[in-house]
């Protein structure tokens, strides 16, 4: 069974620091991981996802994540916080080929301080 | 413009009575998905849908239920047997198997309250 491990219900950085959200995934076979962003009483919104191509993906907003298969991991990074980027983030994992349920994390919401 | 329409966006509903949500897609995509959303649980899936006529149950489906007649629609009814019903429900579609890579999209959110 595949899950996703977010490390951290709450992060808060500051303006023009460096934003890092952690995300661990378990699954049987070569996974698809996905990065949403949520904005309070709104939908999710993809930022980025891999599918087995290049290691590291480049999102929406500046937002990128590294597949690091060895660590079981697909952590969120942005150089430089906006205060825009405060939302909840949600890491997900797919095992499918596009049409399978995905399996979410329980989310990371963001704080910037101004 | 193309999307996922949720209605309504707010519901207040008294203990034994059921509700229906609404979600419609003009995406052109066949599967169709059910989620719930609590404070700090993340994203559980209730109901998914794969083509039209045919549905499967997700991990937390006891209580509510589905109909797929169109391939624009997906209700979800919150029964009366949902011990817990108060939650933000959304919708969410993806287009066919081998011509995405598991990409939802998702509609606004309908937060149903039960009083």
């Amino acid at each position: 069974a595949q899950s996703v491990t977010q490390l951290g219900s709450h992060v808060s950085v500051s303006e023009g620091a460096l934003v890092l959200l952690r995300c661990n995934y378990s699954s049987s076979v070569p996974p698809y991981l996905f990065w949403y962003v949520q904005y309070p009483n709104q939908g999710l919104q993809l930022l980025l996802k891999y599918t087995s191509a290049a290691t590291l993906v480049k999102g929406i907003n500046g937002f990128e994540a590294e597949f690091k298969k060895s660590e079981t991991s697909f952590h969120l990074t942005k150089p430089s916080a906006h205060m825009s980027d405060a939302a909840e983030y949600f890491c997900a994992v797919s095992e499918g080929f596009g049409n399978e349920k995905l399996t979410f994390g329980t989310g990371t919401r963001l704080t910037i301080i101004p | 413009d193309g999307g996922i329409t949720q209605s309504p966006k707010y519901l207040f509903r008294k203990e034994g009575q059921n509700v229906t949500l609404s979600c419609e897609q003009n995406l052109n995509h066949d599967a169709m998905y059910w989620y719930r959303q609590d404070p700090g649980q993340g994203l559980r899936l209730i109901y998914y849908s794969q083509i039209v006529n045919d549905f499967q149950k997700g991990d937390i489906a006891e209580g509510y239920s589905v109909s797929r007649e169109k391939k624009e629609s997906f209700p979800l009814t919150v029964t009366s047997a949902q011990k817990n019903p108060t939650a933000f429900y959304l919708c969410a579609s993806s287009s066919p198997v081998g011509m995405n890579t598991g990409e939802l999209f998702f509609g606004e959110g309908s937060r149903l309250t039960v009083l």
